[in-house]
C-alpha cells in the first residue's frame, strides 16, 4: 500500500499525559497537512509543511501542541498536557505541489481519546 | 467568518436512483473545489474537483455543479450503489494550501 499511513490508529490517554502521532506520506509528496475531525463535523486545518519547512499553522494549534517534519519525509504531532477536549480524530494528508493540482490525500487517522 | 456550508445533514435514496448532494459557500473569491467521500472508520477520499472557471466536470457516475452566481456547487452520483453510503464533504481551497471543509451530508442507501 502506497498510501498515506498514520501510527497508532487508536490512542486513549489519561488526561495531562503527552502523546505523539506519526504520519507517512506519499512518497513522493513534497506537502504534508494535518487537521483534526470531531464527531459530526468536517476536518479543521492545523498546519502544513513544504518539505520539512513549516508554514503555516492555525490558531487551532494551541501552544500544548507540536509539529515537525524533520527530514521532510514522515511527521510528528505531539499533544503536551492532553485535555479532555483534544479527544478527536487526527488526520494527515499529503500531496504533491505540482501542475495546479491541489489533491491532497487523506491517511485514515489517529483517533485521541482523553480520559 | 467565511465558510463553506451544506444544505442538508442527512439524505436517503433508493438504490439505484440518482443522487444530489448540495453545498453553498460565501467567499465570492474561492476559485478552487473539491468532493470528498468519507466512509466510517477512513479518512476523506477524493472524489471530483472543480475550478472556478468551469460549471461542470463529470467523473465516473459523478458530475459537480458549480453555480458562482449564487455560490453554490453540487454533487450528483449517478445510479447510487450501497458502497455510495458516506459522509460527502465539500472542500475550499484557500491559499493554495489548505482545505476548509463544510459539515457533510450522510448518504445513505436504501436496498
Amino acid at each position: 500500500d502506497t498510501g498515506v499511513s498514520q501510527n497508532p490508529r487508536h490512542k486513549i490517554t489519561k488526561r495531562g499525559q503527552n502523546v505523539t502521532f506519526r504520519c507517512d506520506p506519499i512518497s513522493e509528496h513534497n506537502r504534508l497537512y494535518w487537521y483534526r475531525q470531531t464527531l459530526g463535523q468536517g476536518p479543521e486545518f492545523l498546519t502544513y509543511f513544504q518539505n520539512e519547512a513549516q508554514l503555516e499553522k492555525s490558531r487551532l494549534l494551541s501552544d500544548r501542541f507540536s509539529a515537525e517534519r524533520p527530514k521532510g519525509s514522515f511527521s510528528t504531532l505531539e499533544i503536551q498536557r492532553t485535555e479532555q477536549g483534544d479527544s478527536a480524530m487526527y488526520l494527515c494528508a499529503s500531496s504533491l505541489a505540482a501542475g495546479g493540482s491541489y489533491e491532497q490525500y487523506f491517511g485514515p487517522g489517529t483517533r485521541l481519546t482523553v480520559t | 467568518g467565511e465558510s463553506v456550508g451544506l444544505h442538508l445533514p442527512t439524505l436517503s435514496v433508493q438504490e439505484g436512483d440518482n443522487s444530489i448532494i448540495n453545498c453553498a459557500y460565501s467567499n465570492s473569491a474561492s476559485d478552487y473545489f473539491i468532493w470528498y467521500k468519507q466512509e466510517s472508520g477512513k479518512g476523506p477520499q477524493f472524489i471530483i474537483d472543480i475550478r472556478s472557471n468551469m460549471d461542470k466536470r463529470q467523473g465516473q457516475r459523478v458530475t459537480v455543479l458549480l453555480n458562482k452566481t449564487v455560490k453554490h456547487l453540487s454533487l450528483q452520483i449517478a445510479a447510487t450503489q450501497p458502497g455510495d453510503s458516506a459522509v460527502y464533504f465539500c472542500a475550499e481551497i484557500r491559499g493554495a494550501q489548505k482545505l476548509v471543509f463544510g459539515q457533510g451530508t450522510r448518504l445513505t442507501i436504501n436496498p
